[in-house]
């Protein structure tokens, strides 16, 4: 079954760099993801598309603070210089033919 | 500028039905097939339902599968999403999103409308 693991919650202090992670499940440790931000009260943006091998393409406007890398089933996603408007819920999501699938979701919170 | 505006929310019943619409814009919409996400109170992201471009192809999650039907308007660039038999777990924001051009992932959003099962 293709699932994406995330843990529920993580935090970072302003100006620091926080490093998220996204786990496919096995048999699907080859899958390309996409992480997407939302903020509080606002609709989910779209913020990369992550390859196996590390390769990402960036939505427009996404800051250069934010990075994704991979190694093996791990996809993550690395803010640097925390901004106080970094402070969100992230979600991975991955597809396959016929489905959709987000991770659970992680709450940044900057302190 | 792509823009996607959802439209339809509202309070409705145990049972009774509702339909979303997402109207797009600064995109060729029959191009991209098209999904509906939801975010219950308190719950991540859980996928719905995807369109392909030119209507023919559907699909969707288990827990709809039956009771919504996702269809679109590339005349009006509109897409819908029809709510029929209404649960309680159905209660949630629901946002409408182009998918990029291979068809596998979001890569934009609307803000959201929101659906509230309740008697």
């Amino acid at each position: 079954q293709l699932l994406l693991t995330q843990s529920p919650s993580a935090s970072a202090s302003l100006g620091a760099s926080v490093k998220l992670t996204c786990t496919l499940s096995s048999g699907h440790g080859s899958n390309a993801i996409a992480w997407h931000q939302q903020q509080p009260e606002k609709g989910p943006r779209y913020l990369m598309k992550l390859h196996s091998d590390g390769s990402h393409t960036k939505g427009d406007g996404i800051p250069d603070r934010f990075l994704g890398s991979s190694s093996g089933a791990e996809r993550y996603l690395t803010i640097s210089s925390l901004q106080s408007e970094d402070e969100a819920d992230y979600y991975c999501q991955t597809w396959a033919t016929a489905i959709q699938v987000f991770g659970g979701g992680t709450k940044l919170t900057v302190l | 500028e792509v823009q996607l505006v959802e439209s339809g929310g509202a309070l409705v019943q145990p049972g009774g039905s509702l339909r979303l619409s997402c109207a797009a814009s600064g995109f060729t919409f029959s191009s991209y097939a098209m999904s509906w996400v939801r975010r219950a109170p308190g719950k991540g992201l859980e996928w719905v339902s995807t369109i392909s471009g030119s209507g023919g192809d559907t699909y969707y999650a288990d827990s709809v599968k039956g009771r919504f039907t996702i269809s679109r308007d590339n005349s009006k660039n509109t897409l819908y999403l029809q709510l029929n038999t209404l649960r309680d777990e159905d209660t949630a924001v629901y946002y409408c999103a182009k998918m990029d051009g291979s068809g596998s992932y979001c890569d934009c959003w609307g803000q959201g409308t929101l659906v509230t099962v309740s008697s």
